[in-house]
């Protein structure tokens, strides 16, 4: 199984200041057909999670533009440009490249 | 606006039974694969089993394998997890999501939560 490893585990941000989390996969995540299939998820406490980016850099329908990935092949990063309350919680990226999708441990993000 | 709505979770006894339902609505259910994922209390996210748009293909993770057993039924909108032979590793609250386009988890349920206890 692919390995997804999050850094840090735990990210005390000021409000407006910026914030950024890294994952990082056992094995590439290029998939035959030339996609990579890395996401990132929020969830935010007491909620189930939400999508917030796709196949490293696409935000979803209704993510705020604060929110950006980047990164390519095992090295990935999720960047919130200035932080605001309603973005406490946990993050994590999951890849859907190759079976079974694996989960990183989460991130959580929290205001200093 | 889609919408998935699990229910069926709830105490049991290690070794019992307990079959789960996601409700769908708000969008061509029968377009979409459909995903069960789980998060024991305080942990992380952990994927389950999965079911293609038209049943035809069906995959689980290797601690539910031979257990548990994912299902729809596309007349009704529902999708179905079958839990047998339940652990106390399988305590969590169990999410039921859309397996959208871009192999992306789009959508989510508020979850049920099962609790597997004697």
């Amino acid at each position: 199984d692919i390995v997804m490893t999050q850094t840090p585990l735990s990210s005390p941000v000021t409000l407006g200041q910026p914030a950024s989390i890294s994952c990082r996969s056992s094995r590439s995540l290029v998939h035959s057909d030339g996609n990579t299939y890395l996401s990132w998820l929020q969830q935010r406490p007491g909620q189930p999670p939400r999508l917030l980016i796709y196949k490293i850099s696409n935000r979803f329908s209704g993510v705020p533009d604060r929110f950006s990935g980047s990164g390519a092949g095992t090295d990935f990063t999720l960047r919130i440009s200035r932080v605001e309350a309603e973005d406490v919680g946990v993050y994590y990226c999951v890849q859907a490249t190759q079976f079974p999708w694996t989960f990183g441990q989460g991130t959580r993000v929290e205001i200093k | 606006q889609e919408q998935l709505v699990e229910s069926g979770g709830g105490e049991v006894q290690p070794g019992r039974s307990l079959r789960l339902s996601c409700a769908a609505s708000g969008f061509t259910f029968s377009s979409h694969g459909m995903h069960w994922v789980r998060q024991a209390p305080g942990k992380g996210l952990e994927w389950v089993a999965v079911i293609w748009y038209d049943g035809s293909n069906k995959y689980y993770a290797d601690p539910v394998t031979g257990r548990f057993a994912i299902s729809r039924d596309n007349s009704k909108n529902t999708v179905y997890l079958q839990m047998n032979s339940l652990r106390g590793e399988d305590t969590a609250v169990y999410y039921c999501v859309r397996w959208g386009d871009e192999k992306t988890f789009d959508s989510w349920g508020p979850g049920t939560l099962v609790t597997v206890s004697s």
